[in-house]
């Protein structure tokens, strides 16, 4: 079945340092993969997506470009911020039966910014 | 417009006592779906229902859980007898098609003491 596999955190960075988060999935057809944010006590939000090979997604800041060669859709952004601090989960959907956007999501990587 | 609202944000009972969580979809969004979220899984999706009808059912855990949509701006996801291992977050999401993007409710926290 499909798979989405996310570095563990926490990761901890400075204010204004470079980040990346890596994610690789496994799926059998060709998924639209997505970036969701979480901040403490609230639901997830939608940060980025795309939907097919060497599409790059952008929202606030943040990339994350479609590798089909790598399985692989690693966020990145050039200098966090400490409004950044969340839980940041990559997740791929996947057409279900009647249609419908199954979401199959990564375990999640909690960010830590400092100032 | 308004978001997924989902109530109660808190819930907290003992076992055995029935759990009812409510979910209001954004107006229009024919897609919605439960998910639970906990440490150890992560984030599941429980089922998710098209135009009000369940489509795929498969994640629900056991037969103590059951969800219904009765028309296009209500859900609950119910669980009937709550035992402790239920304890989780519960989110609800709604999408307008099967093409865009789901947004999320800001969950119910639940425990089962």
């Amino acid at each position: 079945g499909d798979s989405v596999t996310q570095m563990e955190g926490p990761v901890t960075l400075s204010e204004e340092a470079f980040l990346t988060i890596n994610c690789t999935y496994t799926a059998t057809g060709y998924p639209s993969l997505f970036w969701y944010v979480q901040y403490p006590g609230e639901g997830l939000q939608l940060l980025l997506k795309a939907t097919k090979a060497d599409d790059k997604g952008s929202n606030k800041g943040f990339e994350a470009t479609y590798r089909k060669e790598t399985t692989s859709f690693h966020l990145e952004k050039g200098s966090v911020q400490v409004s950044d601090s969340a839980v940041y989960f990559c997740a791929l959907s996947d057409r279900g039966e009647g249609g419908g956007n199954k979401l199959t999501f990564g375990t999640g990587t909690q960010l830590k910014v400092e100032l | 417009d308004a978001g997924v609202i989902q109530s109660p944000r808190h819930e907290v009972t003992e076992m055995g006592q029935e759990v009812t969580l409510r979910c209001k979809p954004i107006s229009g969004h024919d897609y919605l779906f439960w998910y639970r979220q906990t440490m150890m899984r992560g984030l599941e999706l429980l089922i998710y229902f098209n135009n009000n009808v369940p489509i795929d059912d498969s994640g629900m855990p056991e037969d103590r859980f059951s969800a219904k949509m009765p028309n296009a701006s209500f859900s609950t996801l119910k669980i009937q007898p709550s035992e402790p291992r239920d304890s989780a977050v519960y989110f609800c999401a709604s999408s307008r098609t099967d093409n865009q993007p789901q947004h999320f409710g800001d969950g119910t926290r639940l425990s089962i003491l």
